[in-house]
């Protein structure tokens, strides 16, 4: 059974430029969530999409967008990077309900310069 | 807000020595508790859970017990192994509402000397 798959593993990016990170989820599952990890802030929810739908939310500027597609790929989309945006991204897919296990991909490592 | 804490490190131990990872959450109602690992250049990997209190989640050596009265899932090891040198990360998911997002602690470097 495949895992979690991200895409691209490693970006080099310039302050200004957008970016797109991909996810594809395991299969069957449903809900896919991103998080960005930094060694400053640690691991920080981004937002949660289900059924093509945003869930859930963190708190990031408006910069910060995501989407999911009707085979449950999910994308997200950073504009204007900044340094600060440098990290590694995160994506976790899950069956749905409470308490059930998210698994996670090896992360996009975006380095903005 | 619902939030994690756990113990800052690193912890530095020799092999077979005994591990504990301290880990206190605050959340309302009841949460989902979950111990994720993390090998360098990787993502996270799901150590063990426990859904309600006093479940115990178990895994390659690795106990947690969800403690409601002191709000806590403390990590434990019996005999670590240098191949247990990793970062763990406590977290918590729910309660309330249909969402699968987790709130993590800070994470815990363990370092296993031989």
């Amino acid at each position: 059974k495949a895992g979690v798959t991200q895409t691209p593993r490693y970006l080099i990016k310039t302050r200004g430029q957008q970016v797109t990170l991909s996810c594809s989820p395991i299969s069957g599952h449903r809900s896919v969530s991103w998080y960005q990890q930094t060694p400053g802030q640690g691991l920080q929810f981004l937002f949660e999409y289900f059924s093509e739908t945003q869930r859930n939310k963190g708190n990031f500027p408006g910069r910060f967008s995501g989407r999911q597609f009707s085979n449950s790929r999910s994308e997200m989309n950073v504009s204007t990077l900044e340094l600060g945006d440098s990290a590694l991204y995160l994506c976790a897919s899950s069956w749905d309900g409470q308490g059930t296990e998210a698994f996670f991909g090896q992360g996009t490592r975006l380095t903005v310069v | 807000g619902d939030s994690v804490t756990q113990m800052e490190g690193p912890v530095t131990l020799s092999e077979e020595a005994f591990l504990t990872i301290n880990c206190t959450y605050t959340a309302t109602g009841y949460p989902s508790l979950f111990w994720y690992v993390q090998y360098p250049g990787e993502g996270l990997q799901l150590l063990l859970k426990a859904t309600k209190a006093d479940d115990k989640g178990s895994n390659k050596g690795f106990e947690a017990t969800y403690r409601k009265e002191t709000t806590s899932f403390h990590l434990e090891k019996g005999s670590v192994q240098v191949s247990d040198s990793a970062v763990y990360f406590c977290a918590l998911s729910g309660p309330g509402g249909a969402t699968n997002k987790l709130i993590f602690g800070t994470g815990t470097l363990l370092a296993v000397q031989p």
